[in-house]
């Protein structure tokens, strides 16, 4: 029962430039998060977002939402080398589960 | 320190065989999560407890059995292990959902290889 499916599936930029990633949803949601998962590692909360919210912030993380088009985009900016890892969108549904989109894998090139 | 601590961090076993995995958080959360990742990196719900109570239980074969012996803890048990359950198993905690923090806390993740 897949909920978010972000895209593109893999990303590749220069150090420096600017990453965005897109997240598209099924059903209607109360919140949506996105998450980065290193390379062997467990999955890390980067940002919640919720559905009356349009864009939130946090340090170099951009979250836009538009419930509209059922779509969530994820920008990092001025991105660095430990920025390389999966991003993945998360949205509850209403029976309180937490789903998982199949992730972003993002590589900043040197 | 560590929030939510899973063990073993490798499983390596045969086919047929029972293995379990542990997890325990230690930030005082309402509920517990099992997910499998894939080779993919499909991230996918297996079971949730709420204070020690079943909550979620996704369709999984029934040699999956998660036993949660109080809130803090975990487990997942596997009987008689098949190829297809090499994966990597996430544990995760969060407080209850619908109380407005709905963040998800993850251990570090048990490999499990079937051979």
């Amino acid at each position: 029962s897949q909920q978010g499916e972000e895209d593109p599936q893999a990303l590749s930029i220069q150090e420096g430039e600017n990453a965005t990633m897109n997240c598209s949803y099924k059903t209607s949601i109360n919140n949506l998060q996105w998450y980065r998962q290193n390379s062997g590692r467990g999955l890390v909360h980067l940002i919640l977002i919720r559905s009356n919210e349009r864009e939130k912030h946090s340090g170099r993380l951009r979250v836009t939402l538009d419930t509209s088009k059922k779509s969530s985009s994820l920008l990092i900016t001025a991105s660095r080398a430990a920025d390389t890892a999966s991003y993945f969108c998360a949205t509850d549904k209403e029976d309180d589960k937490i789903i998982f989109g199949k992730g972003t894998r993002l590589h900043i090139l040197p | 320190d560590t929030a939510v601590s899973q063990t073993p961090k490798y499983l390596v076993t045969q086919m047929g065989n029972d293995k379990s995995i542990k997890c325990e958080q230690n930030l005082g959360h309402d509920t517990m999560y099992w997910y499998k990742q894939d080779s993919k990196k499909f991230l996918k719900i297996m079971f949730s407890y709420n204070n020690k109570e079943l909550i979620i239980n996704e369709t999984v074969p029934n040699r999956f059995s998660p036993k949660s012996p109080d809130k803090a803890h975990l487990n997942l048990h596997i009987n008689s292990l098949e190829l297809g359950d090499s994966a990597v198993y996430f544990c995760a905690s969060s407080q209850f959902p619908g109380q407005g923090d709905e963040k998800l806390f993850f251990g570090s993740g048990t490999q499990l290889s079937v051979l």
